[in-house]
């Protein structure tokens, strides 16, 4: 399997605390993506990082990519109960989203 | 509109069933895939079809089979199924992009299947 590795595999936090989440990978990439999916349902892009970027902002999120050791990481700032969902690395190895491979996922909890 | 449906939502069927599920975009995306996604799992990719035409077939056994009747609809017809073989199925949609460059998919919410 050329599936991508996520730790943790879940992580509870309170909310208004960082969660962070890992993802390594095994292949070269174009650009590597993470996607959220709120429970049994259909998964929602979140931020996309190009294989010539260091680090990106979105709102709250935060995602660095480090080609070298083939990892990402996933920052959500200030959380929220709402921000309770799985979420997913996905690599792109020729940047047409062709052929995404996705990452074991972190199931990420925030209570209030 | 940035909207992916699905068609069921849920779905229960015998092993001797045949049945379809239905995927629909109006983004104008000429890239369609299906995955299956068991529970806990990440998706698993089914198959590609772009610009109507299938491109990817991830070694999917034969009960599965897919069709893109137009640009915007992407079905997947089931017959003889397994129980193993109840999971989510999800839909998505993208552009094609024939150089690198920026593309996401969109996700419909999938139709949840029971095989009994």
């Amino acid at each position: 399997s050329q599936q991508g590795e996520e730790d943790p595999q879940a992580l509870s936090i309170q909310e208004g605390e960082n969660a962070t989440m890992n993802c390594s990978y095994k292949t070269s990439i174009n650009n590597l993506q993470w996607y959220r999916q709120n429970s049994g349902r259909g998964l929602v892009h979140l931020i996309l990082i190009r294989s010539n970027e260091r680090e990106k902002h979105s709102g709250r999120l935060r995602v660095t990519l480090d080609t070298s050791k083939k990892s990402s990481s996933l920052l959500i700032t200030a959380s929220r109960a709402a921000d309770t969902a799985s979420y997913f690395c996905a690599t792109d190895p020729t940047g047409t989203a062709s052929k995404l491979t996705f990452g074991t996922g972190t199931r990420l909890q925030v209570t209030l | 509109d940035t909207e992916v449906t699905q068609t069921p939502k849920h779905l229960v069927m015998g092993m001797t069933n045949k049945k379809s599920l239905k995927c629909e975009q109006h983004m104008g995306h000429r890239a369609m895939y299906w995955y299956k996604q068991k529970a806990k799992k990440p998706p698993e990719l089914m198959f590609v079809y772009s610009y109507e035409k299938l491109s990817i077939n991830e070694s999917v056994p034969s009960r599965f089979s897919p069709e893109c009747p137009n640009s915007s609809l992407l079905n997947l017809h089931l017959h003889a199924l397994q129980p193993e073989d109840s999971a989510l199925y999800l839909c998505a949609s993208s552009q094609v992009s024939l150089l690198a460059g920026v593309v996401e998919q969109y996700f419909g919410p999938g139709t949840r299947l029971t095989v009994t």
